[in-house]
């Protein structure tokens, strides 16, 4: 099973909004509503900030968005904020019952 | 709290054995899908492996398939995962993970660190 694609490194300033892709097939990504974001700072555990497509968990903040179009996911961050500076993955269930990730994107506020 | 604690992690020879366990405590643990997902050294996260509810179904990634065994003891509410023939590569920091709505996770461990090397 191939890691999901997304590009190694988005920036952006405060107050903007950032868009991180998240590719894979429809044997994954494209064919099932089972994609999930996470955020991981640096030398901690990951923190899931959407799951199943679009859907927040309790206490994440309503900046971060998820969507999918095909095989492409995206979350979208809006009002950039210096502390989401971080890793953010993306996963996707898969047509083998497994999970995959994403290689990484690496956030950066300047 | 939800709380999990791995440990097990160490320095092993390649083709060695190693035995992680994942210590579940603030929630009915019987009641979660479970995950180990690893991360090897400035690298991104890979999924190693999941168990349902019982123990009776499992799903692994093919580059562990044959040599990790994830299992669960839900009297210990503990997570389990039987490491054999190490390589090089499985050389990362384990975690353990809560299932959440099937294929994500809500609460991960800390995580404990494995080294294959001679």
């Amino acid at each position: 099973q191939s890691a999901l694609t997304q590009p190694a490194s988005v920036s952006g300033s405060p107050g903007q909004s950032i868009t991180i892709s998240c590719t894979g097939t429809s044997s994954d990504v494209g064919g099932y509503d089972y994609v999930s974001w996470y955020q991981q700072l640096p030398g901690k555990a990951p923190k899931l900030m959407i799951y199943e497509v679009n859907n927040r968990p309790s206490g994440v903040s309503n900046r971060f968005s998820g969507s999918k179009s095909g095989n492409t996911a995206s979350l979208t961050i809006s009002g950039l904020q210096a502390e989401d500076e971080a890793y953010y993955y993306c996963s996707s269930f898969t047509s083998s019952s497994t999970l995959v990730f994403g290689g990484g994107t690496k956030l950066t506020v300047l | 709290e939800v709380l999990l604690v791995e440990s097990g992690g160490g320095l092993v020879q390649p083709g060695g054995s190693l035995r992680l366990s994942c210590a579940a405590s603030g929630f009915t643990f019987s009641s979660y899908w479970m995950h180990w997902v690893r991360q090897a050294p400035g690298k991104g996260l890979v999924w190693v492996s999941r168990i349902n509810l019982d123990g009776s179904s499992t799903n692994s990634a093919d580059s562990v398939k044959g040599r990790f065994t994830i299992s669960r003891d839900n009297a210990k509410n503990t997570l389990y995962l039987q490491m054999n023939s190490l390589r090089a590569g499985d050389t990362a920091v384990y975690y353990c993970a809560r299932g959440f709505y099937g294929s994500s996770s809500d609460y991960w461990g800390q995580g404990t660190l494995v080294t294959v090397s001679s």
